[in-house]
């Protein structure tokens, strides 16, 4: 069965400084990976995804992420964090055709004044 | 282009009393899914759709929800009897195409309270 890990539940980091949020995945064939945010009381917003190609995915909102075969991870990152990134992010994945995707359990990030 | 659309936003019910969600996927779109997402987890897959046939219904407690999406097009969840457990937020999400490599589009939910 395939998974998807989030290890922090949250991360605190100071605004302006660079954030990484952690997802590791566990899927049997070449994966698909996706983060999605989520604000307060509203549906999750699709951020990146990685299917095939270059390592180093970009998204919306200066978001990035490294997919690493060899660790089995995909971390979310950004270089300069705003207190407006201030959400819970969650990590997504999946392989194959109508497999369904699977969602880690989210990790909150707080940007501190 | 609009969003997915969901109602109620919210809603309270006593325990074994019965609801319904409904939702409306982005125009065009052929695949929709349910989750179902307790506080403090990510969201679980509840059923996929593709078009009107089920795609996934494996996590669906069949024996108190279901769920239809008649004409490929709107979807509704119902909940009979609803336990205090189901408490929660269902999301209703869709996607463009057939693989599982396009990304989704979430509604804002419906948050159900059992009391």
């Amino acid at each position: 069965a395939q998974s998807v890990a989030q290890p922090e539940d949250q991360v605190n980091v100071a605004e302006g400084n660079p954030l990484t949020v952690k997802c590791t995945y566990s899927v049997s064939g070449n994966p698909y990976l996706f983060w999605y945010v989520q604000y307060p009381n509203r549906g999750l917003q699709f951020l990146l995804k990685y299917i095939t190609g270059d390592n180093l995915v970009k998204g919306s909102y200066g978001f990035e992420a490294e997919f690493n075969k060899s660790q089995t991870s995909f971390h979310l990152k950004k270089p300069s964090a705003l207190v407006s990134d201030s959400a819970l992010y969650f990590c997504a994945g999946g392989s194959g055709g109508y497999q369904k995707v699977t969602f880690g359990t989210g990790t909150k990030l707080q940007v501190i004044p | 282009e609009a969003g997915v659309a969901q109602s109620p936003r919210y809603k309270i019910i006593e325990k074994r009393q019965s609801v319904a969600f409904w939702c409306n996927p982005i125009s065009g779109h052929a695949t929709l899914y349910w989750y179902q997402q307790i506080l403090g987890q990510g969201p679980k897959l509840l059923i996929q759709f593709q078009n009107n046939g089920v795609v996934d219904d494996s996590q669906l407690p069949k024996d108190r929800f279901s769920a239809e999406r008649l004409k490929g097009v709107d979807s509704t969840l119902k909940i009979q009897p609803a336990k205090l457990e189901d408490s929660a937020v269902y999301l209703c999400a869709s996607r463009n195409g057939a693989g599982g490599r396009n990304e989704q589009f979430f509604g804002p939910g419906t948050r159900l309270t059992v009391l």
